[in-house]
């Protein structure tokens, strides 16, 4: 079966670290791979996708992933962490089933 | 309006009443979603409408049921719902495919049932 595992269900970094989110997920056919970004009170957005061009992804606010295929990973990072990046972080994955299959969830915590 | 919105924002009814949740796209999307999030687990995708036709509803119990009146709307019906049904309720759109294009998210409504 796919599914979509999130190391940690809460991540704490200090403001100015590096920051690093694991995915890893089970696939059978190619995936496309997803990182949404949740705010509080808000809904989810996009910060950045794979569909399978380049390994390395960038997206928005200076986050990148880097799909790696042998690992079966499509970790987040950030080089230096703002307070502005707490939030909750949701890796998904394309599903044979026509739909996508959602990790539970990294809260990234950032202290002063 | 610019995105997707959902009203109410907030809900609070009893097992017995019955309610509905809006949503509506503004970005001229052909798909649209229903889903559940509750805390520590993934997104449960409820329901999907392509071209206002309905084309997924994964075992969501017959409690809950949605309405897609035009490419623009979705409604969530809700009756005699359960405590453990209290979740936020988040509606999404996308252009197209679900599994390739970019999913935009509301807000979400935050349902309590007592």
């Amino acid at each position: 079966a796919q599914s979509v595992t999130q190391l940690g269900s809460h991540v704490s970094v200090s403001e100015g670290a590096l920051v690093l989110l694991r995915c890893n997920y089970s696939s059978s056919v190619p995936p496309y791979l997803f990182w949404y970004v949740q705010y509080p009170n808000q809904g989810l957005q996009l910060l950045l996708k794979y569909t399978s061009a380049a390994t390395l992804v960038k997206g928005i606010n200076g986050f990148e992933a880097e799909f790696k295929k042998s690992e079966t990973s499509f970790h987040l990072t950030k080089p230096s962490a703002h307070m502005s990046d707490a939030a909750e972080y949701f890796c998904a994955v394309s599903g044979s089933n026509y739909q996508l299959i959602w990790g539970a969830g990294t809260k990234l915590i950032i202290k002063p | 309006e610019t995105g997707v919105t959902q009203t109410p924002r907030h809900l609070v009814m009893g097992m017995t009443n019955k309610k509905s949740l809006k949503c509506e796209q503004h970005l001229g999307h052909n798909a649209m979603y229903w889903y559940k999030q509750s805390a520590k687990k993934p997104l449960e995708l409820m329901f999907v409408y392509n071209f206002k036709e309905q084309t997924e509803n994964n075992s969501v119990p017959s409690r809950f049921s949605p309405e897609c009146p035009n490419s623009s709307h979705l409604f969530l019906h809700l009756h005699t719902l359960q405590p453990e049904d209290s979740a936020l309720y988040l509606c999404a759109s996308s252009q197209g495919s679900p599994i390739t294009d970019t999913q935009y998210f509301g807000p979400g409504t935050r349902l309590t049932v007592l």
